[in-house]
């Protein structure tokens, strides 16, 4: 089983749309988590961390679920802007500092 | 802050040659990641350092890849001999100290 999964989609919505990704990790010492975006031939950016009581930046909402080890993104009203990968990645446990990728989730919008 | 900065951006080499990839972190920031991103394989991490030295280096393909931080504002990537597999995307990523990575635009490499 892969450390962090995520269905690859890709995910085709129309403008305005609502959108969930979900991501699940199989270690549960897991402690910090993120999603990233990747546009097509571009380096992974930030998109948000994501706290264990929920946290939203705008249109995006980042939800943890210890108890059931997954992770999800919810972006309400989709922009063609958003159409991009995006990576769920999450911290290994047992002090080491290096991020595990999940393989991402194609998202398009179209008008 | 201009942000993590690679160099080259693009390299094409042949097949046995010497390749090196350069990165300069965001200052500040005591760690330093290396990344290879493939169609096939997707974000793999080579090699991360914490106050330039080498913390973790279990993803470097084979004894053909070394990386070096001698400052905390320079890293580098070294392919020799460089094969046709090696070709992929580079990144270098530094990060802050909440965890937070970010990365550079990437070397795009590809060995002829």
């Amino acid at each position: 089983r892969k450390e962090v999964e995520q269905d690859p989609g890709p995910f085709n919505v129309p403008e305005g749309a609502t959108v969930a990704f979900n991501c699940t990790y199989s270690n549960s010492a897991s402690q910090s988590f993120f999603w990233y975006r990747q546009d097509c031939r571009k380096e992974p950016k930030l998109l948000m961390s994501v706290y264990s009581s929920g946290n939203e930046d705008g249109r995006f909402t980042a939800q943890l679920n210890r108890a059931s080890q997954y992770i999800s993104l919810l972006i309400r009203d989709s922009k063609l802007s958003d159409s991009a990968t995006y990576l769920c990645v999450v911290m290994a446990s047992g002090g080491y500092n290096k991020l595990i990728f999940g393989a991402g989730t194609r998202l398009a919008v179209h008008p | 802050d201009a942000g993590v900065i690679q160099s080259p951006r693009h390299e094409v080499t042949e097949m046995g040659q010497e390749v090196t990839l350069r990165c300069k972190p965001i200052s500040g920031h005591d760690y330093l990641f290396w990344y290879r991103q493939t169609m096939m394989r997707g974000l793999e991490l080579l090699i991360y350092f914490n106050n330039n030295v080498p913390i973790d280096d279990s993803g470097m393909p084979e004894d053909r890849f070394s990386a070096k931080m001698p400052n905390a504002s320079f890293s580098t990537l070294k392919i020799q001999p460089s094969e046709p597999r090696d070709s992929a995307v580079y990144f270098c990523a530094s990060m802050t100290e909440y965890n937070e990575q970010f990365f550079g635009p990437g070397t795009r490499l590809t060995v002829l």
